[in-house]
């Protein structure tokens, strides 16, 4: 199957971190990205990892991946107001070439 | 200069009218894309073309017709819209055979009436 979940909302305050994760059942993909999506605009490409990796960092975004259970994280220090927006996991699977699978999105809310 | 642009960025349009969407990439990509966005937020993708050639068709209605009239173009033509049709269609496109560096157009809101 391709599911990949995410959970619907999360709200936190300007300065703390955010964690947004994502579950998916494809055990064969080989490529995990983030997406953003801010109001009314196109999907910007954040951040990606290949699944041999456990982590990676860019800047104040990290990425965790645990291919035993399936589940990756974005984790965003530091999260300012300009970071809201929807936020969707997609795989690539093997053999899946150029087809991107989204999850359902998480949309983050950053309170002063 | 937009990399990936979508026209028009709203269509309302009623039901039983044949409407086209048009895209363009000036990133010199191989790879084209639709995507529709229902208006729970979910993605799903439509198509995908590869130099002008068909790769991928997601289980999408007849009625939906890419054209790629060369790798930088590629238009969505429906058929006999209908209400379920409404929704925002992404146009993307990428360098290769991956998703991974996918540039995504801002959008075409479809609303059926």
């Amino acid at each position: 199957g391709e599911d990949v979940e995410q959970s619907l909302f999360l709200s936190v305050r300007e300065g703390d971190s955010s964690v947004i994760n994502c579950t998916y059942t494809d055990s064969s993909s080989t490529y995990l990205y983030w997406y953003k999506q801010e109001p009314g605009a196109g999907l910007q490409l954040l951040t990606y990892i290949f699944s041999n990796m456990d982590m990676k960092q860019d800047q104040r975004l990290t990425v965790l991946l645990n291919k035993k259970d399936k589940h990756l994280s974005l984790r965003i220090a530091d999260t300012q107001t300009g970071d809201s927006a929807i936020y969707f996991c997609a795989e690539t699977p093997t053999g899946g070439g150029n087809k991107l699978t989204f999850g359902t999105g998480t949309q983050l809310k950053v309170e002063l | 200069d937009t990399a990936v642009s979508q026209t028009p960025k709203y269509l309302v349009t009623q039901m039983g009218n044949d409407k086209s969407i048009k895209c363009e990439q000036n990133l010199g990509h191989d790879t084209m894309y639709w995507y529709k966005q229902d208006s729970k937020k979910f993605l799903k993708i439509m198509f995908s073309y590869n130099n002008k050639e068909l790769i991928i068709n997601e289980t999408v209605p007849n009625r939906f017709s890419p054209k790629s009239p060369d790798k930088a173009h590629l238009n969505l033509h429906i058929n006999s819209l209908e209400l379920g049709d409404s929704a925002v269609y992404f146009c993307a496109s990428s360098p290769g055979s991956w998703g991974a560096e996918a540039f995504f157009g801002q959008g075409t809101r479809l609303t059926v009436v």
